[in-house]
């Protein structure tokens, strides 16, 4: 199985920050990466679709890039509302489809 | 308002079954591949199993597989995971979840609320 690796696991941020989650494959995935939000208690929300594609009704502060192992979530301006967990996906092994271990965003 | 409502979770003994369910509204369900999602307690994402828009393919993690059944039935918009010999590791949030495509891009969306299933004697 492709193996997902999210860095940091958590990361201390104050609102109105820059923000940059990674997430690398153990191989190639070309852009079959997804992001989701989750927040506490409820179901992971779909951010980034094909690694750059924002999701109709997401705010344009999030964006992502990358191909092949190494991508980026983006935060542009962390609002109060964006802190939660997020969690890369990759969607190139079908129907396999491995996440990696979540990014904490916690209020400095 | 498409929207996907998980049922059925509860507390069970290790060794013991249960079947969750997952009712689908605001959309084509029988046009849709399917897929199950757990989380354990403070713990990440994993995929457990996936049924295709028919339910002619199906595919399982290696940690459910021979355990666990997936199914649907098209005519009542509902999705099926029947959980046999349930283990303490099998405790966890479940989610179900449609896939969507954009050209030879897919992702999950939207995912149910989730049921959560408790094994423990």
């Amino acid at each position: 199985d492709i193996q997902m690796t999210q860095s940091p696991s958590s990361l201390s941020v104050s609102v109105g920050d820059r923000v940059t989650i990674t997430c690398r494959a153990s191989q190639s995935i070309s852009s079959y990466l997804n992001w989701y939000q989750q927040k506490p208690g409820k179901a992971p929300k779909v951010l980034i679709y094909g690694a750059s594609s924002l999701q109709s009704g997401v705010p344009s502060r999030f964006s992502g890039s990358g191909s092949g192992t190494d991508f980026t979530l983006t935060i542009s301006s962390l609002q109060p509302e964006d802190f939660a967990t997020y969690y890369c996906q990759q969607s190139y092994s079908i129907p396999r489809y491995t996440f990696g271990q979540g990014t904490k965003l916690e209020i400095k | 308002e498409v929207q996907l409502v998980e049922s059925g979770g509860g507390l069970v003994q290790p060794g013991g079954s249960l079947r969750l369910s997952c009712a689908a509204s605001g959309f084509i369900f029988s046009a849709n591949t399917m897929n199950w999602v757990r989380q354990a307690p403070g713990k990440g994402l994993e995929w457990i199993s996936y049924i295709s828009s028919s339910g002619s393919t199906i595919y399982y993690a290696d940690s459910v597989k021979g355990r666990f059944t997936i199914s649907r039935d098209n005519a009542k918009n509902s999705l099926y995971l029947q959980m046999d010999s349930l283990r303490a590791e099998d405790t966890a949030v479940y989610y179900c979840a449609r896939e969507v495509y954009y050209g030879d891009k897919h992702w999950f969306d939207p995912w149910g609320q989730g049921t959560l299933v408790t094994v423990s004697s």
